[in-house]
């Protein structure tokens, strides 16, 4: 069966710091990736997706990066963090051409 | 731009009664829907879907209704639990050019359960 697995769960960095979250998947192959932030009580914004290694499609202009180095890999990286960059991130994966997320348990950053 | 909203952003319902989850969608070129369940501090999980050329479906619980005339979208819950409580979350696959396409979702409404 398949899994997800995000890291870590919780987290908290100073302004100014750099950030790595990692996401990776078991069970499949070549599945489409994604990021998406949540802010508290609010809905979920996707911030880049991928379809294939080091293929990556940004949605929203931010201080944000990801990359796929691994085809079962996905990173999501910041050089300098800032106080907006706080929120619940989650990781997710798709078969292709199908449209059923499938969550990671989501990562709690706090910029302080 | 095209975008997936809810009509309550709160619910509030006693144990054992019925919920019903409102959401509205603009894209008419959608042809997949998602319900998700997100508890407080987790990933949100897949409840149940329905594709465009249905009306209704129904799981274990929950039944999904889909409205295409006026581009509505209900999740109804019966004989709803306290552990139902949850933030629900609808969600449209809009295209984005040729195969591509991604999932938007709504803004969530909290569904509380009061024993």
């Amino acid at each position: 069966s398949q899994t997800i697995h995000q890291w870590p769960a919780t987290l908290v960095q100073p302004v100014g710091s750099p950030l790595s979250l990692e996401c990776t998947v078991e069970g499949t192959s070549n599945p489409n990736l994604y990021w998406y932030r949540q802010a508290a009580g609010r809905g979920l914004q996707l911030l880049f997706y991928s379809v294939g290694i080091g293929q990556i499609s940004s949605e929203v202009p931010q201080n944000l990066s990801a990359s796929r180095p691994q085809d079962r890999q996905f990173i999501l990286s910041s050089k300098k963090l800032l106080l907006s960059d706080s929120g619940f991130y989650l990781c997710a994966w798709s078969v292709p051409r199908e449209g059923k997320l499938f969550f990671g348990s989501g990562t709690q950053l706090s910029v302080l | 731009g095209e975008s997936v909203g809810l009509h309550l952003p709160t619910l509030s319902v006693q144990e054992g009664d019925n919920s019903i989850i409102n959401c509205a969608y603009s894209n008419s070129a959608s042809d997949y829907f998602i319900w998700y369940k997100q508890e407080s501090g987790k990933g949100p999980q897949f409840i149940i879907d329905i594709r465009s050329n249905m009306d209704k479906r129904q799981g274990q619980r929950v039944t999904v209704l889909l409205n295409k005339t006026v581009k509505h979208l209900s999740l109804q819950i019966a004989a709803t639990q306290p552990g139902d409580s949850a933030v629900y979350f609808c969600a449209e696959k809009t295209y984005s050019g040729g195969s591509n396409y991604k999932l938007t979702f709504g803004k969530g409404t909290l569904l509380t359960v009061n024993p």
